[in-house]
């Protein structure tokens, strides 16, 4: 089955312990991409990836730190977490020209994140 | 700054009725819009897209209204059912330097009642 898998789905965590969250895709997309979901605000990019070894700041990249090695992995690694960082998280992936014609972003079922 | 204004928040339909959520933009590079649909507990999924070239798009009871020369784009939903109450969020996308970006709205929780 087509899918973007992500771990944990639920973490408590404390401010200043550094936590890494996987993002695996097995659909041999090109591009990945992270996003946080908060209440009035949306869904908002975090950072995202053309390609292995490419990648560059979304809309609110400030606090975390993304590496594309392989393909299908793209975690996401909060190094000093704050409790403005607790959100719901998705990983999502795509195709290369991943917004045009019937390309689709294919999400995953996201990872809630609790600092306190 | 949201790039996409998204109204209303929330709304609340009879089973039967018509559902509309309306998205405003102001960047005129952006050249895709989809609107993704997401359930509780689930991450969003592409509903339907639509390119700034077409006017209309249609795919079984659900509708983009694109207005190019207002900057706005409008999700109809025909005919809800207690199966469309879900949040909906309509998205913009570009092709910059360093490849796609796409944002979104803020969101509307829909409601459909029996």
């Amino acid at each position: 089955e087509a899918q973007v898998t992500q771990n944990p789905r639920y973490l408590i965590t404390v401010t200043g312990k550094k936590l890494t969250v996987t993002c695996s895709q097995n659909m041999n997309h090109e591009y990945m991409s992270w996003y946080r979901q908060d209440p009035g605000l949306g869904l908002r990019q975090i950072y995202y990836s053309m390609n292995v070894e490419v990648t560059d700041k979304g809309d609110v990249p400030e606090g975390y730190k993304v590496s594309r090695k392989e393909k299908r992995n793209f975690p996401l690694i909060l190094e000093s977490p704050s409790p403005n960082q607790t959100s719901l998280y998705f990983c999502a992936s795509g195709l290369g020209r991943v917004f045009s014609g019937a390309n689709v972003l294919t999400f995953g079922a996201g990872s809630r994140l609790t600092v306190l | 700054q949201q790039q996409v204004k998204q109204s209303p928040q929330s709304l609340i339909v009879q089973k039967g009725g018509i559902s509309i959520i309306n998205c405003a933009y102001e960047n005129t590079a952006f050249d895709y819009f989809p609107w993704y649909q997401q359930f509780p507990g689930k991450g969003p999924a592409l509903l339907i897209a639509i390119r700034p070239d077409v006017s209309e798009k249609k795919e079984g009871r659900f509708t983009i209204s694109f207005n190019k020369s207002a900057k706005q784009f409008s999700l109809h939903i025909m005919d809800s059912q207690p199966g469309d109450s879900a949040t909906y969020f309509c998205a913009a996308s570009w092709l910059t330097g360093g490849g796609n970006k796409l944002t979104f709205g803020t969101g509307t929780q829909l409601k459909v009642e029996l």
